[in-house]
């Protein structure tokens, strides 16, 4: 069975520009969560979906939004790119939004310039 | 809300000695727990989880966590460490009350020498 799959891998992008990264969750898993890396800040919760609804949403403005297709595929957008958005972007998949046991993706590199 | 605590961002032991890194959750009721590993340039992997029953669980890679109620303790531990062991592991919490399922530690990397 298929992993989580993130694309692309790398990103550079420069301030003012915006950025659409994607993740495939893997087959029968539902719920895909975002979660932002950081070496300040750690691992810090972006959104969830599932069943192509924001369920939660963490502490992120605006710039920061995702959906969800019929297939479970998930993309998140970022708009207006800061040099502070500059991270690693960590996407989770789980069967549902009960399940706590995550399975995660490699992540997408984005650096800001 | 609940919270963990990793003590120590660094943690530096010999091949074949004891692994210990340390977690302590803040919490009224009785959480669920994880540890997870990120090796270099990956995702965060599930190494083990406590939700009820046993306090001492096994997961992957020869790693053991023991739940201690009375010290709020979820300590990640190994016998003996492998050069492949070295990488950042994170502790997790589940929190119903929060908007993320699962909220993390700051992460404790490992470094295994010879």
């Amino acid at each position: 069975k298929a992993g989580v799959t993130q694309t692309p891998r790398y990103l550079i992008k420069t301030r003012g520009q915006q950025v659409t990264l994607s993740c495939s969750p893997i087959s029968g898993h539902r719920s895909v969560s975002w979660y932002q890396q950081t070496p300040g800040q750690g691992l810090q919760f972006l959104f969830e979906y599932f069943s192509e609804t924001q369920r939660n949403k963490g502490n992120f403005p605006g710039r920061f939004s995702g959906r969800q297709f019929s297939n479970s595929r998930s993309e998140m957008n970022v708009s207006t790119l800061e040099l502070g958005d500059s991270a690693l972007y960590l996407c989770a998949s789980s069967l549902d939004t009960t399940d706590e046991k995550l399975f995660f993706g490699s992540g997408t590199q984005l650096s800001v310039l | 809300a609940q919270s963990v605590t990793q003590l120590g961002s660094h943690v530096s032991v010999s091949e074949g000695a004891l692994v210990l890194l340390r977690c302590n959750y803040s919490s009224s009721v009785p959480p669920y727990l994880f540890w997870y590993v990120q090796y270099p340039n990956q995702g965060l992997q599930l190494l083990l989880k406590y939700t009820t029953g046993a306090t001492l669980v096994k997961g992957i890679n020869g790693f053991e966590a023991e739940f201690k109620k009375s010290e709020t303790s979820f300590h990640l531990t190994k016998p003996s460490a492998h050069m492949s062991d070295a990488a950042e592991y994170f502790c997790a919490v589940s929190d119903p009350s929060t908007a993320s399922k699962l909220t993390f530690g700051t992460g404790t990397r490992l470094q295994v020498t010879l």
